[in-house]
């Protein structure tokens, strides 16, 4: 199965910029998606393929990368941010999801 | 508004079945392909089966593949899971999840709340 590894934690500041990485242990084309999912809630998707934004979801969230490498950013971070980020890949039959990286807003 | 609502968790002894439903509204219930996410109890996340449109196609993860049947009932609006042989490593809150309308739009677009599986004795 395809392993995708996320570092566990961030912490920023409200206003900055922070970027979230997924690497994946085999290519993926393009087929990368990135959920938030805050305590005590289910996930909800914020990016599909990749670069595509997700429809509700405010476009301070971006995404970019394709084959191993892929990461999240959210520009500027605000303090209602603060969740556990998951990357999961489509390209393979069996579904995977990276580990989460939790962030925190100082 | 797209609505998921899970049922049919509960407590369960190692060993034993369980059966798990999904209620879909606010869409097209027939025309996207349907799953079912765990997580267990402050762990990430986890894929457990995925069907497609007609119910004709089915896909599971080694981890539970043989074990649980995912069904759906397209005049009904229902997805299901049948879970056998359940062990304690099953133990997760199991999310209603639904897909695009094909295969490659494999993305999980809205979830349910979810239901809390209790594998023990």
């Amino acid at each position: 199965d395809t392993v995708l590894t996320q570092s566990p934690a961030l912490a920023v500041s409200p206003g900055e910029r922070v970027s979230i990485s997924c690497r994946a242990s085999e290519g993926v084309n393009s087929y990368m998606h990135w959920y938030q999912q805050k305590p005590g809630q289910q996930p909800k998707l914020l990016i599909y393929k990749a670069s595509n934004l997700a429809s509700g979801v405010p476009a301070r969230f971006s995404g970019s990368g394709s084959g191993t490498d892929f990461t999240l950013t959210i520009d500027p971070v605000e303090a209602d941010d603060t969740a556990t980020y998951f990357c999961q890949q489509s390209w393979n039959d069996a579904l995977t999801f990276g580990s989460g990286t939790k962030l925190e807003i100082k | 508004e797209v609505q998921l609502v899970e049922s049919g968790g509960g407590l369960v002894q190692p060993g034993r079945s369980l059966k798990l439903s999904c209620a879909a509204s606010g869409f097209t219930f027939s025309n996207y392909y349907m799953a079912w996410v765990r997580q267990a109890p402050k762990k990430g996340l986890e894929w457990v089966a995925t069907i497609s449109t007609s119910g004709s196609r089915t896909y599971y993860p080694d981890s539970v593949k043989g074990r649980f049947t995912i069904s759906r009932d397209n005049a009904k609006s229902s997805l299901y899971l049948q879970m056998n042989s359940l062990k304690s490593e099953d133990t997760a809150t199991y999310y209603c999840a639904r897909h695009g309308t094909t295969v490659v739009t494999r993305w999980f677009a809205y979830w349910g709340q979810g239901t809390l599986v209790t594998v023990s004795s």
